[in-house]
């Protein structure tokens, strides 16, 4: 059964700090993973999608990692501002079905 | 384009009640998922439509249904609310299933007193 794991559940840094955003996750068999920003009391936003042949991705200050091996993927975030304040969601896509499975989130807090 | 639309935003209903809430996927888009998140935790599966077919059920007792339409928007049902069933309702929204992208709305609150 896969299990999906973030850690720390919190985080809070100073501004302008680069930072990482752990996830890990017990099958290695994955479609993809996905990671979200979700802002309090609302839905999801979708930040990057990494396939399972792929190794990383980025957009804008954002870059997620991708090591199936290991079970892991990285959020790594640079220049950290008050705005990217939020809980941060991995979701991987099984190999054998369709649903999401999540980790619990990362809340992260940047101080400015 | 509009993203993903989900109504209503917020509802409170009484426990041993009947709730619909509803789910409009990007256009293009032909699968709809919904989740369940309670406050403090991750989203749990509830059901995947591809085509107006069931593709997916999580483990969520059958007072939950759902169903998609010929327009590919998507109503999910729970009969007999429990207090338990309190929480952020989300729908997700994608080209295919499998592999593609899902794309979330900005989800229903339902509170049950």
């Amino acid at each position: 059964k896969q299990e999906v794991t973030q850690i720390p559940a919190a985080l809070s840094v100073p501004e302008g700090e680069n930072l990482v955003l752990n996830c890990s996750f017990t099958d290695s068999a994955i479609y993809n993973l996905q990671w979200f920003r979700q802002d309090p009391g609302k839905g999801l936003t979708s930040l990057l999608l990494i396939q399972s042949s792929q190794r990383e991705q980025t957009s804008g200050r954002l870059n997620a990692s991708l090591d199936k091996s290991s079970g892991r993927s990285t959020l790594y975030i640079a220049a950290s501002q008050p705005g990217d304040s939020a809980t941060y969601l991995c979701a991987v896509r099984p190999g054998s079905n369709y649903q999401l499975i999540w980790g619990a989130g990362t809340k992260l807090i940047i101080k400015p | 384009d509009a993203g993903v639309t989900q109504s209503p935003t917020h509802l409170i209903k009484t426990r041993g009640q009947h709730v619909t809430l509803r789910c409009s996927p990007i256009s293009g888009h032909k699968s709809v998922s919904w989740y369940q998140q309670v406050l403090g935790q991750g989203p749990q599966f509830i059901f995947q439509y591809y085509e107006k077919e069931e593709r997916g059920r999580g483990n969520f007792p059958d007072r939950f249904s759902a169903r998609q339409f010929p327009n590919y928007s998507s109503e999910l049902n729970v009969n007999a609310l429990l207090l338990g069933d309190s929480a952020l309702y989300l729908c997700a929204s994608s080209q295919t299933t499998g592999g593609a992208e899902a794309f979330f709305g900005q989800g229903t609150r339902l509170t049950v007193v």
